[in-house]
């Protein structure tokens, strides 16, 4: 069963960079058929695309976001990271990583890790 | 930008009966539309991919349907663990990427 576990540190103090990275079990990263990402939920339920890459290293971004969003992916340890750059307050949310297989849903989540901005 | 609107935000029914949930995008054009279900302290779960296709292990109350710009899921028999938060989901073709709904939640 595939399984995907979030770690990081929770608490970020403004203007630094939040910093995650998603590990994947039970399954394989490099699988074609997949592209890997973060999905975060704001403390009102809002649900947001961050991002997504592909095993090879292509990403796609929210382009409301895209400026300060970088991920990358580490195929020998099966993870994939998330860095966010400059964060404000509003950056405060549950961050899940996720499996998305395009065309038939983001059918994978880890169960999140909550991440507030705060001095 | 695509802006997905779900109606009603919050929905009060007994287990048995039939709910329907729908999703509206603002313009239409080639995407996919898929169906999550969020529990709280739970991550969201795939019902639905591809407008109508039911992910694995998701009963057969659940179904959806739609075109263009309206789309709908509806559960045929509430039982008591479907009340829960129900999203809908845009998905371009392409490039990738996607934007959920604002949700509609189900409350017993």
């Amino acid at each position: 069963q595939l399984q995907l576990e979030e770690s990081g540190p929770r608490l970020v103090k403004p203007s630094e960079t939040l910093s995650l990275t998603c590990t994947v079990s039970g399954g394989s990263i490099s699988d074609n058929n997949y592209y890997w990402g973060w999905v975060r939920q704001t403390p009102g339920k809002v649900l947001e695309w961050i991002g997504i890459i592909f095993y090879t290293g292509k990403t796609y971004y929210n382009p409301s976001l895209e400026s300060r969003v970088t991920l990358s992916i580490d195929t020998s340890k099966s993870q994939f990271s998330l860095r966010l750059t400059s964060v404000t307050a509003a950056d405060t949310a549950m961050y899940f990583c996720v499996r998305d297989a395009s065309r038939g849903g983001t059918d994978y989540w880890g169960q999140g890790t909550l991440v507030t901005v705060s001095s | 930008e695509i802006v997905l609107t779900q109606s009603p935000a919050t929905l009060s029914l007994s287990p048995g009966e039939r709910v329907t949930l729908s999703c509206r995008a603002s313009e239409s054009h080639s995407y996919f539309l898929a169906w999550y279900q969020q529990k709280p302290g739970q991550a969201p779960r795939l019902l639905i991919s591809d407008t109508s296709n039911r992910a694995t292990g998701i009963p057969d109350r659940f179904s959806g349907s739609g075109s263009g710009t309206d789309f709908t899921l509806t559960i045929s028999s509430l039982e008591p663990e479907d009340f829960a938060t129900y999203y809908c989901q845009h998905r371009n073709n392409w490039p990738p990427g996607f934007t959920f709904g604002p949700g509609t939640r189900l409350d017993i």
